[in-house]
Protein backbone atom coordinates (compact mmCIF):
# COMPACT_ATOMS: atom_id res chain seq x y z
CA UNK A 1 0.00 0.00 0.00
CA UNK A 2 0.81 3.63 -0.80
CA UNK A 3 1.58 6.20 2.59
CA UNK A 4 3.45 9.15 2.78
CA UNK A 5 5.48 10.76 6.12
CA UNK A 6 5.54 14.52 6.09
CA UNK A 7 8.04 15.13 8.73
CA UNK A 8 7.33 18.07 11.92
CA UNK A 9 3.72 18.63 11.97
CA UNK A 10 5.18 22.32 12.56
CA UNK A 11 7.48 24.76 10.62
CA UNK A 12 8.19 28.20 11.49
CA UNK A 13 9.97 30.74 9.28
CA UNK A 14 10.07 34.07 8.92
CA UNK A 15 8.85 36.27 6.38
CA UNK A 16 11.43 36.06 3.47
CA UNK A 17 12.71 33.13 4.54
CA UNK A 18 13.27 29.89 2.81
CA UNK A 19 10.34 27.61 3.01
CA UNK A 20 10.84 23.90 3.35
CA UNK A 21 8.46 21.21 3.66
CA UNK A 22 9.49 17.72 3.80
CA UNK A 23 7.50 14.47 2.37
CA UNK A 24 8.21 11.11 2.17
CA UNK A 25 6.57 8.64 0.41
CA UNK A 26 6.12 4.99 -0.01
CA UNK A 27 4.91 3.47 -3.20
CA UNK A 28 4.93 -0.07 -5.03
CA UNK A 29 4.10 1.14 -8.01
CA UNK A 30 6.11 4.47 -10.15
CA UNK A 31 4.29 7.14 -7.65
CA UNK A 32 1.67 10.30 -8.17
CA UNK A 33 2.25 13.10 -5.96
CA UNK A 34 -0.04 16.02 -4.80
CA UNK A 35 0.59 18.70 -2.85
CA UNK A 36 -2.62 20.60 -1.31
CA UNK A 37 -2.69 23.59 0.85
CA UNK A 38 -5.30 24.14 3.43
CA UNK A 39 -6.13 27.85 4.61
CA UNK A 40 -8.15 28.12 8.12
CA UNK A 41 -11.58 26.36 8.16
CA UNK A 42 -11.40 26.00 4.01
CA UNK A 43 -11.26 22.98 2.07
CA UNK A 44 -8.08 21.97 0.46
CA UNK A 45 -6.40 23.93 -2.84
CA UNK A 46 -4.08 21.66 -5.08
CA UNK A 47 -0.45 23.35 -5.33
CA UNK A 48 1.21 21.19 -7.69
CA UNK A 49 1.17 17.43 -8.81
CA UNK A 50 3.99 15.60 -10.02
CA UNK A 51 2.74 12.81 -12.84
CA UNK A 52 6.57 11.41 -14.03
CA UNK A 53 6.88 14.58 -17.05
CA UNK A 54 9.69 16.35 -14.92
CA UNK A 55 11.02 16.04 -11.71
CA UNK A 56 11.31 19.81 -10.87
CA UNK A 57 6.89 20.90 -10.36
CA UNK A 58 6.31 24.44 -10.03
CA UNK A 59 3.38 25.21 -9.06
CA UNK A 60 0.79 28.37 -7.88
CA UNK A 61 1.92 30.83 -5.19
CA UNK A 62 5.65 30.50 -6.05
CA UNK A 63 5.70 26.92 -4.88
CA UNK A 64 7.98 24.33 -6.65
CA UNK A 65 8.46 20.65 -5.45
CA UNK A 66 11.43 17.93 -6.13
CA UNK A 67 10.58 13.97 -6.83
CA UNK A 68 13.74 13.01 -6.31
CA UNK A 69 13.34 8.89 -6.50
CA UNK A 70 16.52 7.90 -5.17
CA UNK A 71 15.48 9.59 -2.13
CA UNK A 72 11.83 8.32 -2.08
CA UNK A 73 11.15 12.54 -1.81
CA UNK A 74 8.73 15.17 -2.91
CA UNK A 75 10.03 18.13 -0.28
CA UNK A 76 7.74 21.81 -0.95
CA UNK A 77 9.86 24.59 -1.00
CA UNK A 78 9.79 28.23 -1.32
CA UNK A 79 12.13 30.71 -1.41
CA UNK A 80 10.39 33.30 0.09
CA UNK A 81 7.71 33.29 2.79
CA UNK A 82 4.97 35.21 2.74
CA UNK A 83 3.03 35.93 5.74
CA UNK A 84 -0.85 34.76 3.24
CA UNK A 85 1.59 31.69 3.08
CA UNK A 86 0.43 31.00 6.53
CA UNK A 87 -1.67 27.45 6.35
CA UNK A 88 -1.49 23.93 6.42
CA UNK A 89 0.41 21.48 4.03
CA UNK A 90 -0.80 18.41 2.92
CA UNK A 91 1.43 15.47 0.97
CA UNK A 92 -0.37 12.61 -0.53
CA UNK A 93 0.45 9.90 -2.87
CA UNK A 94 -2.20 8.25 -5.47
CA UNK A 95 -3.43 5.04 -4.33
CA UNK A 96 -5.79 3.67 -7.08
CA UNK A 97 -7.84 5.73 -9.97
CA UNK A 98 -10.12 6.25 -7.12
CA UNK A 99 -7.96 7.17 -3.91
CA UNK A 100 -5.04 9.37 -2.75
CA UNK A 101 -3.62 8.37 0.52
CA UNK A 102 -3.14 12.38 2.61
CA UNK A 103 -0.34 12.81 5.14
CA UNK A 104 -0.93 14.20 8.66
CA UNK A 105 0.00 17.52 7.39
CA UNK A 106 2.31 20.25 8.24
CA UNK A 107 1.65 24.09 9.39
CA UNK A 108 3.58 26.71 7.94
CA UNK A 109 3.61 29.34 10.60
CA UNK A 110 5.00 32.70 9.12
CA UNK A 111 6.35 35.52 10.96
CA UNK A 112 6.84 39.34 10.15
CA UNK B 1 -16.34 25.78 -14.72
CA UNK B 2 -16.88 23.11 -11.90
CA UNK B 3 -18.30 23.97 -8.26
CA UNK B 4 -18.17 22.01 -5.44
CA UNK B 5 -20.63 22.86 -2.56
CA UNK B 6 -21.07 22.02 0.80
CA UNK B 7 -23.68 22.70 3.42
CA UNK B 8 -24.38 23.41 6.00
CA UNK B 9 -20.95 24.77 6.82
CA UNK B 10 -21.33 24.79 10.73
CA UNK B 11 -23.39 22.56 12.64
CA UNK B 12 -23.76 21.72 16.70
CA UNK B 13 -25.76 18.72 17.52
CA UNK B 14 -26.48 17.24 21.02
CA UNK B 15 -24.91 13.41 21.13
CA UNK B 16 -27.54 10.57 19.58
CA UNK B 17 -29.12 13.14 17.50
CA UNK B 18 -29.24 12.40 13.48
CA UNK B 19 -26.90 14.13 10.92
CA UNK B 20 -27.30 14.79 7.67
CA UNK B 21 -24.20 16.36 5.37
CA UNK B 22 -24.90 17.16 1.72
CA UNK B 23 -22.43 17.53 -1.12
CA UNK B 24 -23.43 18.53 -4.54
CA UNK B 25 -20.92 19.38 -7.90
CA UNK B 26 -21.92 21.30 -10.31
CA UNK B 27 -20.15 21.32 -14.14
CA UNK B 28 -19.22 18.42 -14.65
CA UNK B 29 -20.77 14.67 -14.79
CA UNK B 30 -19.76 11.20 -13.55
CA UNK B 31 -17.64 12.37 -10.88
CA UNK B 32 -16.17 10.17 -8.43
CA UNK B 33 -16.87 11.69 -5.11
CA UNK B 34 -15.22 11.35 -1.60
CA UNK B 35 -16.42 12.41 2.03
CA UNK B 36 -13.04 13.28 4.55
CA UNK B 37 -13.49 13.88 7.73
CA UNK B 38 -10.01 15.81 9.50
CA UNK B 39 -9.86 15.46 13.11
CA UNK B 40 -7.73 17.76 15.08
CA UNK B 41 -3.88 16.93 14.57
CA UNK B 42 -4.92 13.83 12.82
CA UNK B 43 -4.83 14.34 8.90
CA UNK B 44 -7.80 13.79 6.78
CA UNK B 45 -9.26 10.52 6.74
CA UNK B 46 -11.31 8.99 4.00
CA UNK B 47 -14.56 7.58 5.47
CA UNK B 48 -16.56 6.76 1.91
CA UNK B 49 -15.88 7.05 -1.95
CA UNK B 50 -18.26 6.23 -4.91
CA UNK B 51 -17.52 5.60 -8.34
CA UNK B 52 -21.19 5.67 -9.22
CA UNK B 53 -24.79 6.23 -8.47
CA UNK B 54 -25.63 3.61 -5.25
CA UNK B 55 -22.35 2.76 -5.59
CA UNK B 56 -20.53 3.52 -2.08
CA UNK B 57 -17.32 2.15 -0.98
CA UNK B 58 -16.75 2.33 2.99
CA UNK B 59 -13.01 2.79 4.43
CA UNK B 60 -13.25 2.77 7.25
CA UNK B 61 -16.05 0.85 10.10
CA UNK B 62 -17.94 3.74 12.30
CA UNK B 63 -21.08 5.48 13.04
CA UNK B 64 -21.47 7.03 9.70
CA UNK B 65 -22.95 5.69 6.28
CA UNK B 66 -23.05 7.62 2.48
CA UNK B 67 -25.85 7.81 0.29
CA UNK B 68 -25.64 9.16 -3.60
CA UNK B 69 -28.87 9.08 -4.85
CA UNK B 70 -28.04 11.38 -8.15
CA UNK B 71 -25.61 11.83 -10.17
CA UNK B 72 -23.39 14.84 -8.64
CA UNK B 73 -24.83 14.84 -4.82
CA UNK B 74 -23.40 12.58 -1.79
CA UNK B 75 -24.64 12.40 1.30
CA UNK B 76 -23.05 11.58 4.46
CA UNK B 77 -25.37 10.37 7.55
CA UNK B 78 -25.57 9.05 11.00
CA UNK B 79 -28.69 8.03 13.31
CA UNK B 80 -27.09 8.65 16.56
CA UNK B 81 -23.93 11.00 16.82
CA UNK B 82 -21.09 10.28 18.90
CA UNK B 83 -18.79 12.51 20.71
CA UNK B 84 -16.02 11.42 18.37
CA UNK B 85 -18.02 11.77 15.49
CA UNK B 86 -17.09 16.11 15.64
CA UNK B 87 -14.54 17.24 13.00
CA UNK B 88 -14.66 19.04 10.05
CA UNK B 89 -15.95 17.58 7.42
CA UNK B 90 -14.46 17.77 3.72
CA UNK B 91 -16.28 16.30 0.41
CA UNK B 92 -14.48 16.31 -2.30
CA UNK B 93 -14.75 14.92 -6.46
CA UNK B 94 -12.45 13.92 -9.12
CA UNK B 95 -12.70 12.96 -12.96
CA UNK B 96 -14.16 9.43 -13.57
CA UNK B 97 -11.69 7.52 -15.57
CA UNK B 98 -8.78 10.15 -15.33
CA UNK B 99 -5.81 7.62 -14.15
CA UNK B 100 -3.59 7.30 -10.96
CA UNK B 101 -2.84 11.37 -12.08
CA UNK B 102 -6.49 12.42 -11.12
CA UNK B 103 -6.51 15.19 -9.01
CA UNK B 104 -9.16 15.79 -6.26
CA UNK B 105 -11.23 19.18 -6.20
CA UNK B 106 -12.74 19.60 -2.34
CA UNK B 107 -15.30 21.69 -1.15
CA UNK B 108 -15.55 24.03 1.69
CA UNK B 109 -15.95 21.92 4.88
CA UNK B 110 -18.50 21.54 7.50
CA UNK B 111 -17.31 21.82 10.87
CA UNK B 112 -19.59 19.87 12.91
CA UNK B 113 -18.89 20.06 16.78
CA UNK B 114 -21.21 17.18 19.08
CA UNK B 115 -22.14 18.14 22.38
Amino acid sequence: AQSVTQLGSHVSVSEGALVLLRCNYSSSVPPYLFWYVQYPNQGLQLLLKYTSAATLVKGINGFEAEFKKSETSFHLTKPSAHMSDAAEYFCAVSESFQKLVFGTGTRLLVSP
Amino acid sequence: SQTIHQWPATLVQPVGSPLSLECTVEGTSNPNLYWYRQAAGRGLQLLFYSVGIGQISSEVPQNLSASRPQDRQFILSSKKLLLSDSGFYLCAWSVRGGGRNNEQFFGPGTRLTVL
